[in-house]
This record gives C-alpha cells, structure tokens and sequence, in this order.
C-alpha cells in the first residue's frame, strides 16, 4: 500500500441496501475525510476525523456514517442507501487538521457509487 | 455563506500561457490551495498560498491577494497532458477546506 487504498473502485447499488466503504491510508496521517463529487459542485465534505477516536460531521452528513478505531482506516457506511447518492467519493488525508502545513491532503482514487 | 467561484472551462492552445482566476468570500483564511484532477482520476495538490503573492513551481505559479479575495493558477509552455481540471480550495478559519466547483482546461494543439 502507498498512501490512500480505496475500495471498490465501482459499485451499483440497490436503493435500501447498506454499504461500507473502505479507505485506509499507510502515511500516519492524523486527519482524514470523506468527500464526494458530483458534475458541476465542488468537493462536499461529508464527514471528517482529526484524529483516531473523533470524528465530526461536514457539509452534507445525512444519510452517512463514519467511525475511525484507528488511525489507519475511515470507513464511511450508508446505511439505507437512495439514488440522491449516487457519486464519486473520495477519502483524503492530511498529516495535521490544518491542511498539513500546505502540504495539502492525499486523495484516494476514489469510488464510484451507483444507487438504482 | 461561503463561496468560491471559478470559470467553469477555459481552452487554450499548446505551448501557450493561461491563467485561472479564483475568486472566495469565506469565513476566515487560513491558506488556498490549487489542485489539479485528470477526468476519472483523484484530485492532486498542486500549491499553496498563505501569503500574499506569487509562488512558483516550474511551470505552474499561483498568485494570492487576501485583500481582493482572488487568487491565480498560471500554467506557462502549455503541453497536452495539462488537460485536465483545477480545483481552487479555501481554508477557512475552523480549517474546513471549502471548493470551487473546478476550471475544464482543454488544450489544443
């Protein structure tokens, strides 16, 4: 693993169902995030962690999930997914709350929900 | 509320210069960053400004006036594989990182 793993990388999904998506990071980054993306909007942060053990809600938190146990892994669960989910969603990470210095955040490669 | 705003696609010819405005009105700053995203990749980091003016790397410099809330990307010796989108991003004073929606860059030869 170098960085941000992702997984999956695409999923079609049935409306109701549950679904976990996995991102584990290799840096020891202290913060990480889940975003997602949808064709002319910017980056939405749906939830955020600025250390293991702490989490908090972002801008569209609805409908999501988190946990951090540990430092390395930030899955974000839907629990009852609806087509309104339909996305791309990214993890991100950085070593510290404020943007690690303007080093910026790591970004996974993403995964690409369906909810039909 | 919190804005930032960008030009949602710009064309430019190969081997040329461009430059990408951003304008933001947020809730406290603490640094804006550029990104750079090919179409079905991740976002990657591409600068940061804290201060006011201009940073350079290479062929890419962003410029930062905090005053006028405006921000640059400039990309000089265009080559093809700059196509892609430029994400302006603003930290705001709870270091929540707010979005522009993105500039389409496209290249010509």
């Amino acid at each position: 693993i170098a960085g941000i793993t992702q997984a999956p990388t695409s999923q079609i999904l049935a409306a109701g169902r549950r679904m976990t998506l996995r991102c584990t990071q290799d840096m020891r980054h202290n913060a990480m995030y889940w975003y997602r993306q949808d064709l002319g909007l910017g980056l939405r942060l749906i939830h955020y962690s600025n250390t293991a053990g702490t989490t908090g809600k972002g801008e569209v938190p609805d409908g999501y999930s988190v946990s951090r146990a540990n430092t390395d892994d930030f899955p974000l669960t839907l629990a009852s997914a609806v087509p309104s989910q339909t996305s791309v969603y990214f993890c991100a990470s950085s070593d510290s709350a404020d943007g690690g210095g303007g080093y910026g955040y790591t970004f996974g490669s993403g995964t690409r929900l369906t909810v039909v | 509320g919190q804005n930032i705003d960008q030009p949602t696609e710009m064309t430019a010819t190969e081997g040329a210069i461009v430059q990408i405005n951003c304008t933001y009105q947020t809730s406290g700053f603490n640094g804006l960053f550029w990104y750079q995203q090919h179409a079905g990749e991740a976002p990657t980091f591409l600068s940061y400004n804290v201060l006011d003016g201009l940073e350079e790397k290479g062929r890419f410099s962003s410029f930062l006036s905090r005053s006028k809330g405006y921000s640059y990307l400039l990309l000089k010796e265009l080559q093809m594989k700059d196509s892609a989108s430029y994400l302006c991003a603003v930290m705001d004073s709870n270091y929540q990182l707010i979005w522009g929606a993105g500039t389409k860059l496209i290249i010509k030869p």
